[in-house]
């Protein structure tokens, strides 16, 4: 049973343009979302994460939106560079962080 | 600081074998948690271990079971193997006092992982 979505599975964009993923969930329970960054051979690593009492949180070129009664969000990178290609796991929990469940992953390129 | 730490990097098995990994928490992490990621996908939640007890477990069968140490270093055992076992499996370290996250924003942090072949 998949409970994160997430989309599209790859992405290219050219470098200073905006990289955008969605992912969607099913459990209502879910009270965190993390974003993770993961390069070859590297575990992943967080990069960004909200709450379902935000609507947007951003660090950076790195933007949340959460829409909760969609029950989808999304990240953001904004002026994408050739350094942020890697592929990107949304996440949720019930549990601050802990026992997440995972969406299938975006490999994003970025084209110099 | 250190990091997460896990070993063996890459290792080889055959179906029926059994595979022990074995995983080093970040200094100051009380929690261990274990995740399988099949090649192309998501990491899949196995199992989290806090003062040595399991307390969470994902849609993993019995034969995956785990052992948390007093110094918060953890092992990975799984009996049996199977084909579909073939996967890196990540260990993963954070904090919790008295099973609550310790900061209002936990953060895992993940071991670069075990590469398992099974054939």
């Amino acid at each position: 049973q998949q409970q994160v979505k997430q989309s599209p599975q790859s992405l290219i964009v050219q470098k200073g343009g905006i990289s955008i993923i969605n992912c969607a969930y099913e459990n209502t329970a879910f009270d965190y979302f993390p974003w993770y960054q993961q390069f070859p051979g590297k575990g992943p690593a967080l990069l960004i994460a909200i709450r379902p009492d935000v609507s947007e949180k951003k660090e950076g070129r790195f933007t949340i939106s959460f829409n909760k009664s969609a029950k989808q969000f999304s990240l953001h990178i904004m002026d994408s560079q050739p350094g942020d290609s890697a592929t990107y796991f949304c996440a949720a929990s019930m549990w601050a962080g802990n026992m997440l469940t995972f969406g299938g992953g975006t490999r994003l390129m970025v084209k110099p | 600081e250190t990091g997460v730490t896990q070993s063996p990097t890459h290792l080889i098995k055959t179906r029926g074998q059994q595979v022990t990994l074995r995983c080093s928490s970040q200094s100051g992490h009380n929690t261990v948690s274990w995740y399988q990621q099949a090649l192309g996908q998501g990491p899949q939640f196995i199992f989290q271990y806090y003062r040595e007890e399991e307390n969470g477990r994902g849609n993993f069968p019995p034969r995956f079971s785990g052992l948390q140490f007093p110094n918060y270093s953890s092992e990975l055992n799984v009996n049996a193997l199977e084909l579909d076992d073939s996967a890196l499996y990540l260990c993963a370290s954070s904090s919790l006092i008295d099973r609550v996250p310790s900061s209002g924003a936990n953060v895992l942090t993940f071991g670069a992982g075990s590469r398992l072949t099974v054939l």
